[in-house]
């Protein structure tokens, strides 16, 4: 099946801080992608769908302007988590649509200290 | 309501014994399901897809019922690496791909 990789897979940063995540499609182009947040003992939550060379759509309740995405090519959409506050300390996984089936990057672990 | 509910669980269950798993959904317009299964501190991977006639992948069996918007996950002669957070997965109307996902049920397979 298809790899989708993320980097980096865990990482710790100061309160008021900038993160950025990277997301990419290693064996296919991918025009969308997809965002998720996983908080302990909770589903995974859709934040965003990212699309290439357009404008991300946002969920609901997301704010677009905390979590900045960005899909400049077919293989590799960014979440950027602007000042980042110890309650976006979460699981945050992307996937990548081939063909209509989604497959999964290993996630990335964000804790805000 | 949530869009797709389960019983969180956890499920404890011996090796050898048959669990099975049920989800609810809210959208009746609702196109496609699955069964993604989730160990910890991983990604989902997808167990299978749920059909409408029900299908079968070795120890698995799925089932769908549209009218009462209910699917349902069986795993016989539980093993020990069954162990896991077993996500029941919908994908709403329209062809946006977007996947909607359940609470998961945990299951605990013990020797």
């Amino acid at each position: 099946g298809a790899v989708v990789s993320q980097h980096p897979s865990w990482v710790i940063c100061k309160s008021g801080t900038s993160v950025k995540i990277e997301c990419r499609s290693l064996d296919f182009q991918a025009t969308t992608m997809f965002w998720y947040r996983q908080f302990p003992k909770q589903s995974l939550m859709l934040m965003a769908t990212s699309n290439e060379g357009s404008k991300a759509t946002y969920e609901q309740g997301v704010e677009k302007d905390k979590f900045l995405i960005n899909h400049a090519s077919l293989t590799l959409s960014t979440l950027t988590v602007t000042s980042a506050h110890p309650e976006d300390s979460s699981f945050y996984i992307c996937s990548a649509l081939d063909n209509y089936e989604q497959y999964f990057g290993p996630g990335t672990r964000l804790t805000v200290t | 309501r949530k869009e797709v509910e389960q019983d969180p669980g956890p499920f404890n269950v011996p090796e050898g014994a048959t669990v099975a798993f049920n989800c609810t959904y809210s959208n009746s317009a609702s196109q496609s399901f699955f069964w993604y299964r989730q160990d910890c501190r991983k990604e989902p991977k997808l167990l299978m897809s749920v059909y409408s006639s029900g299908n079968e992948d070795g120890r698995f069996t799925a089932q769908l019922n549209r009218a009462s918007q209910y699917i349902s996950l069986l795993i016989r002669d539980s093993k020990l690496s069954d162990s896991a957070t077993y996500l029941c997965v919908v994908i709403g109307s329209g062809n946006t791909g977007k996947l909607i996902f359940g609470q998961g049920t945990t299951l605990q397979v013990k020797p």
